[in-house]
């Protein structure tokens, strides 16, 4: 089956321990995906990459980090810096080409105390 | 920067009973908008696409309408079942391949 694999789905984590969550897809798509979500608040993105090697911050970037050594893996890294980070996270996938549509994955729900 | 807003944030209806779910955005200049379904505690998964030169997209119960130059779609859910209850969420791509989403419609289908 074809998609999206996040893990793990609960994390819970202390203050001031920087935290990776993983990201893999097999649709062979070229661009991903970080977002966050909070209740009662539409997605919000954090970083996104359009090919291996290369990502661009999005809108909340400050306190996360990212790599794209591989096409099929995009982890994020929370750190220590990011001043609220519990959340529910959301990576998502589309292909590029004349349609472009986002598929994602399960989510990571992250408590930090 | 594209705004999204979603009218309304929650809605109850009885089942059988037909929903009209609004999303409006203020760039006009859009590539496509998607329509997305969020259970709780789950990821979002993709119920219509709708590319900026069509005017609607239907699957089964669901239809959506674009009105790009109004900055306007509807979801229409027909016959409304318990099993709809969910948050949607409309969401749009720009000319910079990135989605700008609403904070989304809670529907609850009561039986």
């Amino acid at each position: 089956d074809g998609g999206i694999t996040q893990s793990p789905k609960y994390l819970f984590r202390k203050e001031g321990q920087n935290v990776t969550l993983s990201c893999e897809q097999n649709l062979n798509h070229d661009a991903m995906y970080w977002y966050r979500q909070d209740p009662g608040q539409g997605l919000r993105l954090i970083y996104y990459s359009q090919i291996v090697n290369d990502f661009q911050k999005g809108d909340i970037a400050e306190g996360y980090s990212v790599s794209r050594e591989k096409k099929e893996s995009f982890p994020l890294t929370v750190t220590s810096a990011q001043k609220n980070p519990t959340a529910f996270y959301l990576c998502a996938s589309s292909k590029r080409d004349t349609i472009y549509e986002q598929y994602f994955g399960p989510g990571t729900r992250l408590t930090v105390t | 920067k594209q705004e999204v807003t979603q009218i309304p944030a929650a809605l109850s209806v009885p089942e059988g009973e037909n929903l009209v779910l609004n999303c409006s955005f203020t760039d006009s200049a859009i590539y496509n908008l998607q329509w997305f379904r969020q259970d709780p505690g789950k990821g979002l998964t993709s119920l219509l696409l709708i590319q900026s030169s069509q005017r609607e997209q239907t699957s089964g119960r669901l239809n959506a309408s674009l009105d790009k130059s109004s900055g306007r779609s509807t979801l229409y859910i027909a016959a409304s079942q318990p099993g709809d209850s969910a948050t949607y969420l409309c969401a749009v791509w720009g000319n910079d391949y990135k989605l700008s989403f609403g904070a989304g419609t809670t529907v609850t289908v009561r039986a």
